[in-house]
């Protein structure tokens, strides 16, 4: 079993519509990020949060860290936003600026049609 | 301000062969990151460095992978011998250097696809 994991692995939505990805994870954290990958296309990074939510556009990120828990939303969906999601933490073993690595989810394939 | 750059962006050699990738990190950015995604993997962390020191490598596979740092600006991830199972896209990000917090944003380079046939 991953340590992060993302549902759907797979969405198909119509233009318009309201998006929820889901990233679930089991280790200890101390932020997440949400990145996106158009086909082709270098990896960005959208969000990274350590509580509560917070929002860019047509997007909003959650977290609850009690949880271990994150959802990512896309209000009014548009075929621009296809593209792989991924959810990815900051497995953090020691504090003060020691490694940091991130640990990825599988990603999500989110395509829009019009 | 240019972001993270990667060289090559597709590489495809036999196996048995030796081949290195280059990432150039943002400018100031002490902390430089290695990843590959494996086809249908996960992306998995290979190292990290800060400046030119090796911070964590516990995700380089084996000793055919050797990564550098020297001087601290650009990172250099050789696979020699190459083998099959190497193949797939090999992204660098970087990080500024935080003193004091727990979490920085990491920036993206495009990734280089790598190739063993």
């Amino acid at each position: 079993k991953n340590e992060v994991e993302q549902s759907p692995q797979n969405l198909t939505a119509q233009e318009g519509e309201f998006i929820t990805i889901n990233c679930s994870y089991s280790v200890g954290i101390s932020a997440l990020h949400w990145l996106q990958q158009h086909p082709g296309g270098g990896i960005v990074s959208l969000f990274m949060l350590s509580s509560g939510k917070k929002k860019h556009g047509r997007l909003i990120a959650t977290i609850n860290i009690q949880e271990k828990h994150s959802s990512l939303h896309i209000t009014a969906s548009h075929p621009r936003d296809s593209a792989v999601y991924i959810c990815a933490v900051h497995h953090t073993q020691n504090y003060g600026g020691a490694t940091n690595k991130l640990i990825f989810g599988t990603g999500t394939l989110l395509a829009v049609q019009p | 301000e240019a972001g993270v750059t990667q060289f090559p962006s597709h590489s495809v050699i036999e196996k048995g062969q030796t081949v290195t990738l280059r990432c150039d990190p943002i400018s100031g950015h002490d902390n430089l990151y290695w990843y590959r995604r494996v086809m249908g993997k996960e992306i998995k962390f290979l190292l990290h460095f800060v400046k030119e020191s090796k911070q964590d490598e516990s995700g380089m596979p084996n000793n055919r992978f050797l990564a550098e740092r020297t001087g601290g600006t650009y990172s250099t991830l050789k696979v020699q011998p190459a083998e099959l199972e190497d193949s797939g896209v090999y992204f660098c990000a970087s990080s500024q250097d935080t003193a004091g917090r727990m979490h920085y944003e990491q920036y993206f380079g495009p990734g280089t696809r790598l190739t063993v046939t």
